[in-house]
């Protein structure tokens, strides 16, 4: 089966950039999503297609996928986006849903 | 703005089945895929399975047994079955909405804390 790795934690400054990896064999031929997921609520989608945002997501937000590793990358951390951070694919081979295990993103 | 707003019972004893819906409110039922996810109680998320809207189902090969989907295109709601629950099912379940031609999930319910005791 398909696995996306991702690291269990990054800590970043206020104003800094933060950066959340997701690897996988050849993750650079899928589309790749992104949810953020705060304490209680349900996950949001805040980067989809690689590096598309939907309506309402700040630009702060932005995504990359090449070769083995797919990247969201936060500029101008806020407190606010301390949250867990979760990709996803859709796996072609096994016809169903891949999600990494999480990334617990800490605003220093 | 779709929304989704989903139901059922939180406390189970094993063996029993979960039975879980969800309604869509505010967009059509029709030309999306409606999907089932759970959040097992240390951060990860499992996709279960998904209907389209033509009645067509996906599963999670390791739950594909115990899982059915369903949906009622009349009544804009969905549903998901899951038999012979054990502890292990023990999760927060969320509904979502995938449009068709996308595989992102734009739209999720509020969550289901499902608890399997004895």
């Amino acid at each position: 089966s398909y696995v996306l790795t991702q690291p269990p934690s990054v800590s970043v400054a206020p104003g800094q950039t933060a950066k959340i990896t997701c690897g996988a064999n050849n993750i650079g031929s899928k589309s790749v999503h992104w949810y953020q997921q705060k304490p209680g609520q349900a996950p949001v989608l805040v980067v989809y297609d690689d590096s598309d945002r939907p309506s309402g997501i700040p630009e702060r937000f932005s995504g990359s996928n090449s070769g083995n590793t797919a990247t969201l990358t936060i500029t101008r951390v806020e407190a606010g986006d301390e949250a867990d951070y979760f990709c996803q694919v859709w796996d072609s081979i096994s016809d169903h849903v891949v999600f990494g295990g999480g990334t617990k993103l800490t605003v220093l | 703005q779709v929304q989704l707003q989903q139901w059922g019972a939180g406390l189970l004893k094993p063996s029993e089945t979960l039975s879980l819906t969800c309604g869509v409110f505010g967009g059509s039922f029709s030309g999306h895929y409606w999907t089932w996810i759970r959040q097992p109680p240390v951060r990860g998320l499992e996709w279960i399975g998904e209907i389209h809207h033509s009645g067509s189902t996906k599963h999670n090969p390791s739950l594909k047994s115990r899982v059915t989907i369903s949906g009622d295109t009349s009544k804009n709601h969905f549903s998901l079955r899951l038999t012979s629950v054990t502890a292990a099912d023990t999760a927060v379940y969320y509904c979502a909405r995938r449009p068709h031609g996308r595989t992102a999930f734009e739209n999720w319910g509020q969550g289901t804390l499902v608890t399997v005791s004895s």
